[in-house]
């Protein structure tokens, strides 16, 4: 077990609705992630929290929305998702400062209708 | 800016004999250099990592990757493949001014026959 576990594992959604990712962290880290990982596609960064506080926006669409409200735990609010926004989702964490090993999730299978 | 390439999208070979998956990079610095792999329903796991200490680096599960400057390479080897070896590999670097961003590569699957 890497120590970060990620719910839901998978999901379907339809292009109107709302759904959360979730991701939890069990490590003591200060830092987490969220990537988006398509077929075909090196692993995208979309958004750091360092401290809660976010760091990181790699020109993310605003229908993904994301809330740490502390250090362990971390969502992605999704809202009138596209269908090629269907990827694995990761959630990733590492304890802060230089050069840290990161550390994964399972990821949450997301396909949208 | 930094990336990564990863000369090999598949890679197969038979149970028992050696595995190298290649990656170069580029990069202004003296980088930080990361092997992840991803087995099926997984989430990535760090194989090794350079930080500029030695440049033959060990990693869990016999593999061990060797960071080349002038050849601007981090390739991955392994002496003997096992069927648990197969897998997708990313060969990752580091940005020089935000040590969290990882510039991953494309990644290479490894096929093991047995």
């Amino acid at each position: 077990e890497t120590g970060v576990t990620q719910t839901p594992r998978h999901l379907v959604m339809g292009m109107t609705n709302k759904k959360s990712l979730k991701c939890e962290q069990h490590l003591g880290h200060n830092a987490m992630y969220w990537y988006k990982q398509s077929a075909k596609k090196p692993l995208e960064l979309m958004f750091v929290y360092n401290f809660k506080e976010q760091t990181e926006n790699n020109s993310v669409p605003s229908r993904f929305s994301p809330e740490c409200p502390n250090s362990s735990h971390l969502f992605l609010h999704l809202h009138t998702l596209q269908p090629e926004d269907s990827a694995l989702y990761l959630c990733a964490s590492s304890q802060g400062g230089d050069i840290d090993e990161q550390f994964f999730g399972p990821g949450t299978r997301l396909t949208v209708l | 800016a930094q990336s990564v390439t990863q000369l090999d999208s598949h890679v197969s070979v038979s149970e028992g004999t050696p595995v190298l998956l290649r990656c170069n990079y580029s990069s202004s610095y003296s980088p930080s250099l990361f092997w992840y792999v991803q087995h099926p329903n997984k989430g990535l796991q760090l194989l090794l990592k350079y930080t500029s200490a030695a440049t033959l680096v060990k990693g869990i599960n016999g593999f061990e990757a060797e960071f080349k400057k002038s050849e601007t390479s981090f390739h991955l080897t392994k002496p003997s493949a096992h069927m648990s070896d197969a897998a997708e590999y990313f060969c990752v670097v580091s940005e020089s001014d935000s040590s969290y961003k990882l510039i991953f590569g494309s990644g290479t699957r490894l096929l093991v026959r047995p």
